[in-house]
């Protein structure tokens, strides 16, 4: 079980909003930031949102991020078919001295 | 351009060691923070362990389901990071994926990534 608690799977059709939920607790996301990556089978990795809402250059502005308290969030609007992809939360873990991950959220477009 | 690139992956039995390595090139990787994801077959990712800068005195963390196993290390001369596992458990395998953690003024994260290397512990 992850520390990090994800739904495994997301869906919805192109040009919809779809939200990715993570929740945790106070000693990770509670007090620290939010990543989140997108993670395609065969290639590495990708952030596409990091300290719970920010941006980094080349995501598209389709991708948002929020926080709340123990919980963040994903949302992806205006859907695409190349959004389809595995997507993580990961956060930093006080208690754990450690990165904790989501279980992942395989995301599928209609 | 920046870029990671792992290798030492390979099929070792239960109870054994392997030892992984990750060739930086693109950045300063002496001033880097440098990190070991791993993921196992139809799971998530997991973080493994990181190894700090000499400004930090290389300080190292780790999961604990691999706490006193693995060793993680760097040369910065070389340019290079690594991790060394003992005592591989049928659980270890997984695709080993080195990143750094990339600072900036507001927030850090792991990027970039190596294209994986894998390790099969099996009888």
């Amino acid at each position: 079980q992850s520390v990090l608690t994800q739904p495994p799977s997301a869906s919805g059709t192109p040009g919809q909003r779809v939200t990715i939920s993570c929740s945790g607790s106070s000693s990770n996301i509670g007090s620290n930031y939010v990543n989140w990556y997108q993670h395609l089978p065969g290639t590495a990795p990708k952030v596409v949102i990091y300290s719970n809402n920010q941006r980094p250059s080349g995501a598209p502005d389709r991708f948002s991020g929020s926080k709340s308290g123990t919980s963040a969030s994903l949302a992806i609007s205006g859907l695409q078919s190349e959004d389809e992809a595995d997507y993580y939360c990961v956060a930093w873990d006080d208690s754990l001295f450690g990165w904790v991950f989501g279980g992942g959220t395989k995301l599928t477009v209609l | 351009e920046v870029q990671l690139v792992e290798s030492g992956g390979g099929l070792v039995q239960p109870g054994g060691s392997l030892k992984l390595s990750c060739a930086a090139s693109g950045f300063t990787f002496s001033g880097s923070a440098m990190h070991w994801v791993r993921q196992a077959s139809g799971k998530g990712l997991e973080w493994v362990g990181r190894i700090r800068n000499k400004a930090n005195n290389y300080a190292t963390a780790y999961a604990a389901s691999v706490k006193g196993r693995f060793t993680i290390s760097r040369d910065d001369s070389k340019n290079t990071a690594y991790l060394q596992m003992n005592s591989l458990k049928t659980e270890d395998t997984a695709v080993y994926y080195c990143t750094r953690l990339l600072y900036i003024a507001d927030g850090n994260w792991f990027d970039p990534w190596g294209q994986g290397t894998l390790v099969t512990v099996s009888p």
